[in-house]
């Protein structure tokens, strides 16, 4: 099965840095990348994905790159804000394939400082 | 649409005690999972559902049952609660890998 991994488990960034997440996983054949971000006391939600034929996508202040030789996906957010902190959880497929469940990372917890 | 809902919201146990979280769906998935979340572990997956009248086993399944009777409804189980198993339990739904979360249930057993 799938083996995703984040580091490091924390982040401190200073308001309107740019912060950077990475994600490695182990299987070379999986083909869907996400990020969820999880508030305190909040649900995780989904806030971008990546599939393996593409190498990277943005939506507003965030974006996903994806390097499949190296294996790892990293989520970049860009002029950070208080409400940016929260808990970020990396996934992969278990096996490729549609409606396959993922195997999430631990999370990394984002703080950022006014 | 009120997407995936849970209940109870908040619950507190004595050891031994029994109970079942309740998770529904209103966007027709096939799919269902239920996970729970420690601080430090990240979602550990316990039970998923391919269907309905179907369940399979994830990454940390003893000590609970599931049951997907209907395809909205995604049911655990605790048969005989343990502190161990005081977490926060989350409920999901997918149609494709997106997958949906319930706003979760606070389980503390004492």
């Amino acid at each position: 099965g799938e083996n995703v991994e984040q580091h490091p488990s924390t982040l401190s960034v200073q308001e309107g840095d740019s912060a950077v997440i990475k994600c490695t996983y182990s299987d070379s054949a999986s083909n869907y990348f996400p990020w969820y971000k999880q508030e305190l006391g909040k649900r995780p939600q989904l806030i971008i994905d990546i599939r393996s034929n593409v190498g990277e996508k943005k939506d507003q202040r965030i974006a996903v790159t994806l390097n499949k030789t190296a294996k790892h996906f990293s989520l970049h957010i860009t002029e950070t804000q208080p409400e940016d902190s929260a808990v970020y959880f990396c996934a992969a497929p278990e096996t490729p394939g549609a409606n396959s469940k993922l195997t999430f990372g631990k999370g990394i917890t984002l703080s950022v400082r006014p | 649409n009120a997407g995936v809902t849970q209940t109870p919201k908040f619950r507190v146990l004595k050891t031994g005690q029994s109970m079942t979280l309740l998770c529904a769906q209103d966007m027709n998935h096939e799919y269902m999972y239920w996970y729970r979340q420690d601080p430090g572990m990240g979602l550990r997956l316990i039970h998923y559902s391919v269907g309905e009248g179907t369940t399979a086993k994830g990454e940390v399944p003893d000590g609970y049952n599931v049951s997907r009777l209907k395809k909205q409804n995604f049911l655990l189980g605790l048969e005989s609660a343990a502190p161990s198993q005081t977490s926060v339990y989350f409920c999901a739904s997918s149609y494709s890998y997106t997958q949906y979360f319930g706003p979760g249930t606070r389980l503390t057993v004492t």
